[in-house]
């Protein structure tokens, strides 16, 4: 059974720094890793989607990094703002398209 | 992408009474699923919703509680029935975009209190 971990759990940085949250996952037989944002109260948005067979995506200030034979992926957030405060989840695809999430990292950018 | 909807958006119910979840994508989709996440916690997958068929539940959730339904290809409830307490979470539903890529969209969720 498939199981996600994300370290670490909270993270607090002034405003500009560079971060990297790491997620960990258990069984590498996984069709993509994808990357969603929770603001308090809302949805998921969908940041980056790393298909099995990429080593990485970017989005403007984000970059995903996956490797497979390690299980482990890295979001790499340039020049952090406020408005990046969130809580950041990763989740492994399983073959049925079901995904499997980690418990988090609940970022704060200090202004 | 997919645009996901969901209804109601939050609800207070009383011990005991069942509550009925829709989930409207404006595309249609093969695949929807619907997840659980409770306070503090992360986003636990309850089943897997395919038109024409038997929702598939995952460990730990059985049709007596989550009874499933999925009319089309763009819709899909949920049901939480006989509620407690312990039953208090958001429950969000979410569905694959068609292709290679598999990227999956959440609707916004559904906030349920049960007191």
């Amino acid at each position: 059974k498939q199981e996600v971990t994300q370290i670490p759990a909270a993270l607090s940085v002034p405003e500009g720094e560079n971060l990297v949250l790491n997620c960990s996952f258990t069984d590498s037989a996984i069709y993509n890793l994808q990357w969603f944002r929770q603001d308090p109260g809302k949805g998921l948005t969908s940041l980056l989607l790393i298909q099995s067979s990429q080593r990485e995506q970017t989005s403007g200030r984000l970059n995903a990094s996956l490797d497979k034979s390690s299980g482990r992926s890295t979001l790499y957030i340039a020049a952090s703002q406020p408005g990046d405060s969130a809580t950041y989840l990763c989740a492994a695809s399983g073959s049925a398209r079901q995904l499997t999430f980690g418990s988090g990292t609940q970022l704060t950018v200090l202004p | 992408s997919a645009v996901i909807s969901q209804k109601p958006s939050r609800d207070i119910c009383q011990r005991g009474t069942s509550l009925t979840i829709q989930c409207q994508v404006d595309s249609q989709v093969t695949m929807m699923f619907w997840y659980r996440q409770q306070p503090g916690q992360s986003l636990t997958l309850i089943a897997t919703a395919n038109q024409g068929s038997e929702a598939t539940y995952e460990s730990g959730f059985v049709i007596d509680k989550f009874p499933i339904s999925r009319p089309n290809l763009t819709f899909s409830t949920l049901t939480v029935s006989n509620m407690s307490p312990e039953d208090s979470s958001i429950y969000l539903c979410s569905a694959p975009t068609s292709g290679f890529d598999n990227e999956q969209f959440f609707g916004p969720g559904t906030r349920l209190t049960v007191l």
